[in-house]
């Protein structure tokens, strides 16, 4: 039972648009949600986190929004950017031992 | 500061074969983790470390044993490797408070089991 769900396996979107990833979980124990953005051939990298007693995050171009009742976040990156090209995880955790439930990825190609 | 580390990049197997990956931060992060990704599918948690001297099993501990040799290491072992280990495994590593944070990872290494 996949608690962490990314139902778009791949988005394409123009240089200098907003690239919208979403994000959606079951457990409503999570409390603290995570972005990583991966390259081929390299680790995942973080990119930005979000608390659940907040329903927004931002850091430059990204942002997290949370909203809770429909256990759904997204990330929104304005403007998009070529480098932007990767696969965009999200991740949500809880407990003392924060383990990581990463969602399936969903791969962003930014067209110049 | 490297980071996390992992060794080796690649490697091939044997069904049967044993092999051990090996990890390593310099971030004096008190926990650890070992993730596998396949294709389709995001990470998976193998096992993990919360502090030097413990060790727990994640989401998809079985074929796997790990060892944490001190605080900057953590190991993970295939006794008898199988096809269905072929993956890629990245480790990481958080300061380990119990509070919200940040997992590092490394660069990952590629098995493929034959």
């Amino acid at each position: 039972d996949q608690q962490v769900k990314q139902n778009s396996p791949s988005l394409s979107v123009q240089e200098g648009r907003i690239s919208i990833l979403n994000c959606d979980y079951t457990n409503s124990m999570f409390d603290y949600f995570l972005w990583y953005k991966k390259y081929p051939a390299e680790g995942p990298t973080f990119l930005i986190s979000i608390s659940s007693i907040k329903d927004k995050n931002e850091d430059g171009r990204f942002t997290v929004f949370l909203n809770k009742s429909a256990k759904h976040l997204s990330l929104h990156i304005v403007p998009s950017q070529p480098g932007d090209s990767a696969v965009y995880f999200c991740a949500a955790t809880s407990g003392s031992a924060r383990q990581l439930t990463f969602g399936s990825g969903t791969q962003l190609t930014v067209l110049p | 500061n490297a980071g996390v580390t992992q060794t080796p990049k690649f490697q091939v197997l044997k069904t049967g074969q044993s092999m051990t990956l090996q990890c390593a931060q310099d971030m004096n992060h008190n926990s650890m983790y070992w993730y596998r990704q396949d294709p389709g599918m995001g990470l998976r948690l193998i096992y993990y470390s919360a502090s030097e001297g413990t060790t727990d099993k994640g989401e998809v501990p079985n074929g796997y044993n790990v060892s944490r040799l001190n605080k900057r290491e953590f190991s993970l072992r295939l006794e008898s490797a199988a096809p269905s280990q072929t993956s890629v495994y990245f480790c990481a590593s958080s300061e380990g408070t119990g509070a919200p944070e940040t997992q590092y990872f490394g660069p990952g290494t590629r098995l493929l089991v034959l």
